[in-house]
């Protein structure tokens, strides 16, 4: 299994701001993976981002909007952007390890 | 688009009763996880079962896979009010950016009554 910590776990935001989302993993990882979930939702894949070379996104979603960091095996940065009340969300970082995907405990972020 | 449909949506329970969620699938999967997600928290990943595994048990939980009709249930034995939660299964599955990824159902929605 994998230990993984995401900072902030929760935050009130001004509309217009932007967000850095931390995660940690305590072991190397080659995929990491964000998702969004809004409220009452369920999840929905962001992007993923592999170590030395940019984040793929999906549908939906840019690097504008989600620039993501990945500077080694065990740390992610997922940043929201200039942000709006339809921003408000958990956001949750997760890791592959065998096949199986664990999740850290997400970054309630609420915008206002 | 959601790969797995969940069924029922909510699921109101006594304590000790069993509870039976069900989810739906569309296309071939290698694999088909359950996780659980207390309210506004992480998930916690709950079991894993192959494509060519038909049952799988984990202490009170029991995972049944059915590929011939692209569905699996998650059953919980003897449940407690601890067990309240929300309840997805995921299946694994290249997404459309070419990335293979977990795509999660709309979740079960479990209210254990102590």
């Amino acid at each position: 299994s994998a230990v993984i910590s995401q900072k902030p776990s929760r935050d009130i935001c001004q509309r217009g701001t932007s967000l850095t989302i931390q995660c940690q993993v305590d072991s190397q990882v080659t995929m990491m993976f964000w998702y969004r979930q809004q409220p009452g939702q369920s999840l929905t894949l962001i992007a993923t981002a592999n170590q030395g070379s940019e984040a793929t996104y999906e549908s939906g979603f840019v690097i504008d909007k989600f620039p993501i960091s990945r500077p080694n095996l065990t740390f992610s940065t997922l940043t929201v952007s200039n942000m709006s009340p339809e921003d408000s969300s958990i956001y949750l970082c997760s890791v592959e390890i065998g096949n199986t995907i664990y999740f850290g405990e997400g970054s309630w972020l609420t915008v206002v | 688009s959601q790969q797995g449909e969940e069924d029922p949506q909510a699921l109101s329970i006594q304590e000790g009763e069993n509870a039976t969620m069900n989810c739906s699938y569309k296309t071939s999967i290698n694999n088909l996880q359950w996780y659980r997600q207390n309210s506004g928290r992480g998930l916690v990943h709950l079991i894993l079962i192959r494509s060519n595994e038909r049952e799988k048990h984990s202490g009170r939980l029991r995972v049944t896979l059915d590929t011939s009709k692209k569905s699996s249930s998650l059953l919980i034995t003897a449940s407690r009010a601890a067990d309240t939660a929300s309840y997805f299964c995921a299946t694994d599955e290249f997404t459309p950016a070419g990335r293979r990824a977990l795509t999660f159902g709309s979740g079960t929605r479990l209210q254990v009554q102590p």
